[in-house]
Order: C-alpha cells, then sequence, then structure tokens
C-alpha cells in the first residue's frame, strides 16, 4: 500500500497519560497535515510541515500537543497529560507542491479514546 | 478567524434526484476550494476541487460553483445514486501560503432507493 498509513489505529488511554501516533506520508510528499476529527464535524487543522519545518500551528493547540518530522518523512504526534476531551480521531494527510493549491490524501486516522 | 460554513447539516435526496450542498467561507485571501468525501469509518477522500480564476468545474455528475465575491461555494450531484449516500465536507485554504485548510462541518448525504 503506497498510500498514507498511521500507526496505531485504536489507543486507549487512561487520562493523564501520554500518547503518541505515527503518521507515514506517500514517500514522494513534501507537506505533511495533521488534523483533529470529532463525532459530526469536520477535520480541524492541527499543525503542518513543509519537509521537516513545522510551518503553522492552531491556535487552539495547547501547550500538551507536539509534533514532529525530523527527517522530513514520517511524523509523530504527541499528546501529553491526555484529558476526556482529546478522545477523536486524529488524522495525518500529505500532499506534494509548493502552492496551496494542492490534493490532501488522508490516512485512515488513529482513534484515541481517554478513559 | 477563518471559517468556513457548510449548509445543510443533512440532506435525504430520491435516487435520480439532484442533490445541492452550499459553503461560504470568511478568508478573502482564500484561493483553493477542494470538496472531500467521507464514507462511514473511512478517510476522506477529494472528490472535486476549484481554484479561484474559475467560476465552475464539472466532473461527470459532480459540478462545483465559486462566486468570489459573496465569498460562497456549492456542491451540485446529478443523477444520484446510493453509493453517493456519505458525509461531504466543503473546505477552503486559509493562513500563510494558503497551506491551511479549514474544513466545514460536513453535510450527510442520504440517497433512497
Amino acid at each position: 500500500d503506497t498510500g498514507v498509513s498511521q500507526d496505531p489505529r485504536h489507543k486507549i488511554t487512561k487520562r493523564g497519560q501520554n500518547v503518541t501516533f505515527r503518521c507515514d506520508p506517500i514517500s514522494e510528499h513534501n507537506r505533511l497535515y495533521w488534523y483533529r476529527q470529532t463525532l459530526g464535524q469536520g477535520p480541524e487543522f492541527l499543525t503542518y510541515f513543509q519537509n521537516e519545518a513545522q510551518l503553522e500551528k492552531s491556535r487552539l493547540l495547547s501547550d500538551r500537543f507536539s509534533a514532529e518530522r525530523p527527517k522530513g518523512s514520517f511524523s509523530t504526534l504527541e499528546i501529553q497529560r491526555t484529558e476526556q476531551g482529546d478522545s477523536a480521531m486524529y488524522l495525518c494527510a500529505s500532499s506534494l507542491g509548493t502552492s496551496g493549491i494542492n490534493e490532501q490524501y488522508f490516512g485512515p486516522g488513529t482513534r484515541l479514546t481517554v478513559t | 478567524g477563518e471559517n468556513v460554513e457548510q449548509h445543510p447539516s443533512t440532506l435525504s435526496v430520491q435516487e435520480g434526484d439532484s442533490a445541492v450542498i452550499k459553503c461560504t467561507y470568511s478568508d478573502s485571501a482564500s484561493n483553493y476550494f477542494p470538496w472531500y468525501k467521507q464514507e462511514l469509518g473511512k478517510r476522506p477522500q477529494l472528490i472535486i476541487d476549484i481554484r479561484s480564476n474559475v467560476g465552475e468545474k464539472k466532473d461527470q455528475r459532480i459540478a462545483v460553483t465559486l462566486n468570489k465575491t459573496a465569498k460562497h461555494f456549492s456542491l451540485h450531484i446529478t443523477e444520484t445514486q446510493p453509493e453517493d449516500s456519505a458525509v461531504y465536507f466543503c473546505a477552503a485554504n486559509s493562513g500563510r501560503g494558503g497551506f491551511k485548510t479549514i474544513f466545514g462541518a460536513g453535510t450527510r448525504l442520504f440517497v433512497k432507493a
């Protein structure tokens, strides 16, 4: 499968624990995005990378969230001290291009449940 | 801040009828407007997109229109089929360089056979 992959697909954790998710984009794609999606809502932008540089981060993202893309390939999203409100589907997407006009390809998502 | 509003939230049509979903956006610098289809339990997939230098684009049974002056754009699906049943999201690019994508809340489309 040469599409965007995410791991794990599901994660159940207790409140206060840290979790880390991984995203592997389509190999030649230089841009990588993280979104959060809750039931009945559209994907909510969290952050994006161009190669290894994190270029924009949502103001809605608290300091408990951090993302990295150390070698410009895969990316990780870490949530520290999880809260019940963090329960959601976390989607990763990637795209190729140097402008804002580019098709994003989504991964299957990681569903996080915080108990 | 940037915002995309989408209506209706739910739409039910008879097979063969047309469906129209409407969106408005707030960032006047937005120049790219994709539409995604998300089936239950699956990832969003791009079905059509339009750039700001074009007023209308068509791909088989799907068409999008854009009115930059009014900051609204619409998705039109003709001759709907049961397999068109899904959630549809409109989106607009925004932010520095236009790399951020802002999504609408989605429209759940039911096509009754």
